[in-house]
Order: structure tokens, then sequence, then C-alpha cells
């Protein structure tokens, strides 16, 4: 099956700093990626949708000049969370879908990063 | 707004089936997935449905109701192994501009 493999999988870092977040499509490429945030024992909220070589388009309430999104390639997303406060510490998975795989409606996940601002 | 309606937590014993609701509301509406999800894993595909009925893939089937924007995932032969968050999803929109909206999730445990 297709994979999509995220990097990395935790992260501490001290608040202010910045911290990138790679997802990258192994065996295809992927136009368009997802970004979702996790608070534990709950849903997969959408964060963004980074589309290749675009702007990426964000959620209602998601701040895109904190959340930086670059989709430079048909395989690789990247997320920078900036200036990093303890309140973003979260579980971050990225996702995509395989091109000609929209009749199946199944996503591909990352394995997600655990990011924990001190 | 948009929303996936999830029973909160389900509880059943091995070798048991086990239904798990969905309801939705959502700006559009392109197909129902479910996913499994072990905790501090990734989400897993499970099943997808596209038009009215049934599918089914092995001990899981699926089903939706496009009339009533209503689906459910039935486990069947619950192994101990299947104790995990369930969460339904929609693409809300066409080729180019969809997203997935995931519902509220609903944790599974399998007992003894």
């Amino acid at each position: 099956g297709a994979v999509v493999s995220q990097h990395p999988s935790r992260v501490i870092c001290k608040s202010g700093t910045s911290v990138k977040i790679e997802c990258r499509s192994l065996d295809f490429q992927a136009t368009t990626m997802f970004w979702y945030r996790q608070f534990p024992k709950q849903s997969l909220m959408l964060m963004a949708t980074s589309n290749e070589g675009s702007k990426a388009t964000y959620e209602q309430g998601v701040e895109k000049d904190k959340f930086l999104i670059n989709h430079a390639s048909l395989t690789l997303s990247t997320l920078t969370v900036t200036s990093a406060h303890p309140e973003d510490s979260s579980f971050y998975i990225c996702s995509a879908r395989r091109g000609g795989a929209l009749g199946t409606g199944e996503l591909f996940f990352g394995e997600g990063s655990r990011l924990t601002v001190l | 707004g948009q929303s996936l309606e999830q029973p909160s937590e389900v509880t059943a014993v091995e070798g048991a089936i086990v239904q798990i609701n969905c309801t939705y509301q959502t700006s559009g509406f392109y197909g129902l997935s479910w996913y499994q999800q072990h905790d501090g894993g990734a989400p897993t595909f499970l099943s997808y449905n596209g038009l009215d009925g049934l599918e089914e893939t092995g001990r899981f089937s699926s089903f939706l109701s496009r009339s009533d924007s209503y689906g459910y995932l039935l486990l069947q032969e619950l192994q101990m192994k299947d104790s995990a968050s369930y969460f339904c999803a929609v693409r809300d929109g066409p080729s180019g501009t969809y997203k997935y909206i995931f519902g509220t999730g609903t944790r599974l445990k399998v007992l003894a």
C-alpha cells in the first residue's frame, strides 16, 4: 500500500522557537496533502489543505502566520510551527490521497509528530 | 457548520458484534470513510461508501444512507486487537476542491 512518512515523530522545544515537520509520500505523487491536529482522546481537526505549487488553504481559526505550510514538490509538504508556545503542544498528522484513488476515499496518514513545547 | 457525530464510547466482549453510528451534516458529500486509530498511532483506512448500501470487507462492514445523512461501521467477531478509536470521515467536495472532515470518534473497548 501507499506510504506516507512523517518526521520527526517526537520533538521537544523551548517556547519561542520554531519547529518544522516534514511529510513525504514515498511511493506516489500527492498534489494535495492535509494537515491535522489531534488532542488526546479527541478527533482529528483539519488545520489546512496543502496544494503543490500554490498557497495552502487554512481552516477557519487556524493562524496561517503561525502554522506555515509549504508544498514545494509532489512528494513533500512541510508544516512549520513558528514561535511555538505550550498551547501548541499537540499531535500533528499529515495525510495524502493517492491520485486515481478518488473513488475509494482512502487517505494515507503519516505516523504523526508529537510536539511538546516547554 | 459541518459536523459528524458519533457515540463517544462503546464496550463489547470478544466474539460479539458492534455497530458504530455516524450522522453527518456537511456542506457537500462525496463519500463516507471509516478509519481505525490505536492509541499513539496514525489512523488507518477501513472502509468507504460512495453510494447507499452495505460494503463488506472481511470482519468489517459499512453502511450508508445518504437520504438520512447516516452511516455505520459494523465490526463482527470482535477481537481484543479491535480495541481502538474509530472515526467516520466525509469528503466534502469534488476533485480539486475537497477536504476530509472527521467525526467526533468512538472509543471501542473489547473485553475478554
